[in-house]
């Protein structure tokens, strides 16, 4: 079963760090983009970055409001992408969702569950 | 703001066809996928390159394709498919993704 699971989400303080983590599980998971989708309270779907393939140099793309502040990675030997955010602000409270990418029209055809992480004092 | 537009809400009785649109100015060189979100779900992947259905999704949903407008249509509402609906393509360069705001389906 093609399956993405979120994890390390958590209460957190402003200016604080978290690392999330998405493993994967039946497709070939070196073959993919992986993307981090969040939904904050009340809000709409925001894009928050981008994991490209070895073939792609695992080049990495941030949307403009986490830029310089979040880091995604990848372990191709642990079938995992990862999410590391530093100086979290309260407008960064939202469920987190890793995302595969489908490359033929760059979709995301493949979400995990979410993984909730909440900044406040 | 978003680089992709959607009206903020859409309200049908069941039975009736929903008609959500998107534009964009990069809509006509990059492909729109369309996702269904409910509360507390992640989101579902509904249409991709345009206009396909991914195996799984009803045939009542469908996507076309006009110049700086993407539209999905929805023939036939039912009562499930009360939910936010969010279009999204890529900007000319493919590197940054583009999500329209999301549009509110009601099913009155």
């Amino acid at each position: 079963e093609v399956q993405l699971v979120e994890s390390g989400g958590g209460l957190v303080q402003p200016g604080g760090s978290l690392r999330l983590s998405c493993g994967a599980s039946g497709f070939m998971f070196g073959h993919h983009y992986m993307d981090w989708v969040r939904q904050g309270p009340g809000k709409g779907l925001e894009w928050v970055g981008r994991s490209r393939t070895k073939a792609h140099y695992y080049a990495t793309e941030y949307a403009a409001s986490v830029k310089g502040r979040f880091e995604i990675s990848r372990d191709e030997s642990e079938n995992s992408a990862y999410l590391q955010m530093e100086s979290l602000q309260t407008e960064d409270t939202a469920v987190y969702y890793c995302a595969r990418v489908d490359l033929s029209g760059y979709g995301w055809d493949v979400w995990g569950q979410g993984t909730t992480v909440t900044v406040s004092s | 703001s978003f680089e992709l537009t959607q009206p903020a809400s859409v309200s049908v009785s069941p039975g009736q066809t929903a008609n959500i649109t998107c534009s964009g100015d990069t809509l006509p060189k990059q492909y729109a996928n369309w996702y269904q979100k409910k509360s507390g779900q992640a989101p579902l992947l509904l249409i991709h390159k345009d206009s396909q259905r991914p195996s799984g999704i009803p045939e009542r949903f469908s996507g076309t394709s006009s110049g700086t407008v993407v539209m999905l249509t929805i023939s036939g509402v039912q009562v499930e498919d009360e939910a936010d609906y969010y279009c999204q393509s890529t900007d000319r360069d493919n590197r940054n993704v583009l999500l329209g705001g999301g549009t509110k389906l009601s099913v009155l």
